[in-house]
């Protein structure tokens, strides 16, 4: 069993639609949680950065950690063709930059 | 916000050559940079740990004479695939934080397509 686990899509959803982006994980040492943004052949990009159980917003994005449950979900709003992407999500146990485990992320496609 | 630059964006190379590609963090000191592997429609993979003026710490299963770190200042790394085959064409990122960073504070470079001929 994969410690990250990440449904890998395609995902394609109308403009202007909801989107919701989820993984789920085994070990309960990880306690810090990320969702990057990676475009095709480019390094990800950081959006989201939790550290615990709850929502986080910022913008269209949101943030859910349930560590009960393990399991996070990453929401979208009003969703854009430039949203259109591979999303990844991403876990540690360590709050200082280290060893970060990758979901195998999921490719997003907006269609205007 | 911070950069990491890598270099270079895409190389072919024939089979049995060495490739070099750089990590560089322009605009702060990078003590520690970590290398990664990203198969199509695959995750990002740890290679390894790199710190500056120490040697790597590599992951398990990755294999330290082929794939070459070197981190001599706090500004550059780079990894060398050692006589390399077709097996080891594949996406390198590399990401760096300066000391004491957070991960929110890890910045990844634009990643380096490897096509080995």
């Amino acid at each position: 069993q994969k410690e990250v686990e990440q449904d890998p899509g395609p995902l394609s959803v109308p403009e202007g639609a909801i989107v919701s982006l989820n993984c789920t994980y085994s070990n309960s040492a990880f306690q810090y949680f990320m969702w990057y943004r990676q475009y095709s052949r480019k390094g990800p990009e950081l959006l989201m950065y939790t550290y615990s159980s709850g929502n986080k917003e910022d913008g269209r994005f949101t943030a859910q950690v349930d560590k009960s449950s393990k399991y996070i979900s990453l929401f979208i709003r009003d969703s854009q063709p430039s949203d259109s992407a591979t999303y990844l999500c991403a876990m540690t146990p360590y709050s200082s930059a280290s060893k970060i485990i990758f979901g195998s992320g999921t490719r997003l496609s907006i269609r205007p | 916000g911070a950069v990491v630059s890598q270099h270079p964006s895409w190389v072919i190379c024939k089979s049995g050559t060495s490739v070099k590609i750089e990590c560089r963090s322009l605009d702060f000191q990078a003590t520690t940079m970590f290398w990664y592997r990203q198969f199509p429609k695959q995750s990002l993979m740890l290679m390894a740990t790199s710190n500056e003026g120490s040697k790597a710490t590599y992951e398990q299963g990755v294999e330290k004479d082929k794939f070459l770190i070197n981190h001599a200042s706090l500004t550059l790394s780079t990894l060398t695939v050692t006589s390399a085959h077709p097996e080891d064409s594949s996406f390198y990122i590399c990401s760096a934080s300066s000391p004491l960073a957070t991960n929110e504070k890890l910045f990844f470079g634009s990643g380096t397509q490897l096509s080995v001929l």
